[in-house]
């Protein structure tokens, strides 16, 4: 597509089930970013993808939560056991490579609700 | 490590004022330093990026920046605000010699005055 997509664009769900986001990059970048916005917090990194492979997974916030990337192309984020902290907007990038200075592209997130 | 400060959380201005948002980086190595806009409900747009070339950029809708060395600075500026400007925007930085990860700053809101 003509932009990084990602689905849903909002999710409610209820305290203690996993819930999946998806992420379809920039066709032909092979950088994939996901980041977390929420109140308070600004915007933290969690993990990118070089290829399939995740060389940085630093800014993940716990073992409940994880990501893949298959194909080089679409990636989930998986959030298991959902707590009430983890509502958020979830948002995906990609960029051309993981070059320094590259632009990176932005989707326009999945809006968590954990109730 | 690098970092981004953007001090206050909140800016406003009468339509047609010249709209300045602050930004500052720590970074041990020559950084990348971008500019976001985020509209309500909405994804983050490149507005403009430094990458060692001019130290000022110009960038989407108007707007450009100036990195300051010697300040540790890459403020946003435009010299008329629009109504349709108003947003948040986030400034972040990115390291030479290393990969194109963003680490970005708190944000501020641009709101615009009739």
């Amino acid at each position: 597509g003509a932009g990084v997509s990602q689905s849903p664009s909002n999710k409610v769900t209820e305290k203690g089930k996993d819930v999946e986001l998806r992420c379809d990059p920039i066709s032909g970048h092979t950088a994939l970013y996901w980041y977390r916005q929420s109140l308070g917090q600004g915007l933290e990194f969690l993990i990118y993808f070089q290829g399939n492979s995740a060389p940085d997974k630093s800014g993940l916030p716990s073992d409940r939560f994880s990501a893949e990337r298959t194909g080089g192309s679409v990636s989930t984020l998986t959030i298991q056991r959902t707590q009430q902290e983890d509502s958020a907007v979830y948002l995906c990038a990609s960029s051309w490579n993981i070059g320094v200075g590259n632009t990176i592209y932005f989707g326009e997130g999945s809006w968590l609700t954990v109730v | 490590a690098q970092s981004v400060t953007q001090l206050g959380s909140h800016v406003s201005v009468s339509e047609g004022a010249l709209v300045l948002l602050r930004c500052n980086y720590s970074s041990s190595v020559p950084p990348y330093l971008f500019w976001y806009v985020q509209y309500p409900n909405q994804g983050l747009q490149l507005l403009l990026k430094y990458t060692s070339a001019a130290t000022l950029v110009k960038g989407i809708n108007g707007f450009e920046a100036e990195f300051k060395k010697s300040e540790t600075s890459f403020h946003l500026t435009k010299p008329s605000a629009h109504m349709s400007d108003a947003a948040e925007y986030f400034c972040a930085v990115s390291e030479t010699g290393a990969n194109s990860k963003l680490t970005f700053g708190k944000g501020i809101t641009l709101s615009v005055r009739p």
